[in-house]
């Protein structure tokens, strides 16, 4: 079945720093990837997205290329700050047009200034 | 538009008892998504409707679990004879039912079983 494995949290950077975080899925068909991001005391919200392969999300700083060569998903920032500090979650929507979504188990970013 | 909203934000309740947790879409959103969340994992997908009907429950939702949307609008989750493992946050999300939209995620009901 269809699944999401992102690396384990927590991670802790320093402001400014780059920031990775991997995401690899399995899946039939060609899902439509995500991520996912909820900040303390709020509830999950999309931070970006890319439907096909090679397409890149972006959104607030945040990018994510859809690699289907390599099954990834991998949201990077370039200079994190600390109002990033959040957890993160990678997401894909299987063929079919459900919108159901299968999710990683999040990472924990935490910025320290 | 007020987004989201679902009631009541925390429930504690004693084993073998039932609860209803309640739902309430962004106006315009066709389809309503049910998903569970236990400590340090992500959200495990429930059910979910298109409007009133219910398209596909997962194996995750035993007998005890039912859920509703009677008009199309706001919907129910009910846990009949709750245990202790159904203690989790309970989230609800709607979208337009568009292909990839974002779901728009309410806070969430916390239920503790004691």
């Amino acid at each position: 079945g269809n699944s999401v494995t992102q690396m384990e949290g927590p991670v802790t950077l320093s402001e400014e720093a780059f920031l990775t975080i991997n995401c690899t899925y399995t899946a039939t068909g060609y899902p439509s990837l995500f991520w996912y991001v909820q900040y303390p005391g709020e509830g999950l919200q999309l931070l970006l997205k890319a439907t096909k392969a090679d397409d890149k999300g972006s959104n607030k700083g945040f990018e994510a290329t859809y690699r289907k060569e390599t099954t990834s998903f991998h949201l990077e920032k370039g200079s994190v700050q600390v109002s990033d500090s959040a957890v993160y979650f990678c997401a894909l929507e299987g063929s079919g047009n459900t919108g159901k979504l299968i999710f990683g188990q999040g990472t924990t970013l935490q910025v320290k200034p | 538009d007020t987004g989201v909203s679902q009631d009541p934000r925390h429930k504690i309740t004693k084993r073998g008892q039932n609860v209803t947790f309640r739902c309430d879409p962004i106006s315009e959103h066709n389809r309503l998504y049910w998903y569970r969340q236990t400590l340090g994992q992500g959200p495990e997908f429930l059910t979910y409707f298109q409007n009133e009907a219910q398209l596909e429950k997962s194996r995750l939702l035993s007998d005890r679990f039912s859920a509703e949307r009677p008009k199309g609008s706001f919907s129910t989750l009910e846990i009949q004879r709750t245990e202790q493992g159904d203690s989790a946050m309970y989230l609800c999300a709607s979208s337009t039912g568009q292909g990839a939209d974002e779901q728009y995620f309410g806070p969430g009901t916390r239920l503790t079983v004691t």
